[in-house]
């Protein structure tokens, strides 16, 4: 069964940074390009960034380019994503997402989510 | 940046009925295009992709047309668990955008 397993949200005040964790299981993590998203409370869905099997390709939303990292760690079976300089308009829910669709880009499977609250 | 428009916003519909879906992009998107269902408190689920093509485990009662700028989502006959809200995303190019949602209510 596929599982994805986020962590590390929480309170962080504007300006701060926070690493978001998403641990994978039950598929091969190395063969698949991953995603995370994010929904503002009440809000609609966002996609925040996009990245390959190897790590080679990455992609960010113009909202967080320059101040969000993705990354992966194969060996691990995990997904992460550093967030530095937050403000208040971060504060969503972030979920991971395998992008498991041969000739597409989105996600199969999710993650429940993790909660970013950014606030003074 | 491709503009995802969803209409309407909230569908009343009662159960057993059919609901009528539509999401048009800004500019063509091909047939790349995927629907998911979000219930309260959950994360999406995938439904639809390549417009038309159910994912695993996904009823037959849903079913996706369209191509282009316009697409639509149909639920043939609403159950319980079909009380959702609906997004569309496509994935023609970068970046990635969703539809504002449509929210199926009972009626």
């Amino acid at each position: 069964e596929v599982q994805l397993v986020e962590s590390g949200g929480g309170l962080v005040q504007p300006g701060g940074s926070l690493r978001l964790s998403c641990a994978a299981s039950g598929f091969t993590f190395s063969s698949y390009s991953m995603i995370w998203f994010r929904q503002a409370p009440g809000k609609g869905l966002e996609w925040v960034s996009y990245i390959t099997t190897s790590g080679r390709q990455i992609y960010y939303a113009d909202s967080v380019r320059g101040r969000f990292a993705i990354s992966r760690d194969n060996a691990k079976n995990s997904l992460y994503l550093q967030m530095n300089s937050l403000r208040a308009e971060d504060t969503a829910v972030y979920y991971c997402a395998r992008d498991g669709v041969p000739g597409a880009t989105l996600g199969d499977y999710w993650g429940q989510g993790t909660l970013v609250t950014v606030s003074s | 940046e491709i503009v995802m428009t969803q209409s309407p916003a909230t569908l009343s519909v009662s159960p057993g009925e059919r609901a009528t879906l539509s999401c048009r992009a800004s500019q063509s998107v091909s047939s790349n295009l995927a629907w998911y269902q979000q219930r309260p408190g959950q994360a999406p689920r995938l439904l639809i992709y390549g417009a038309s093509t159910r994912a695993t485990d996904i009823p037959a009662r849903f079913s996706g047309s369209g191509s282009g700028t316009d697409f639509t989502l149909t639920i043939s006959s609403l159950q319980s668990e079909d009380f959702a809200v609906y997004y569309c995303q496509h994935y023609n190019n970068w970046p990635l955008t969703f539809g504002g949602g449509t929210k199926v209510e009972i009626k």
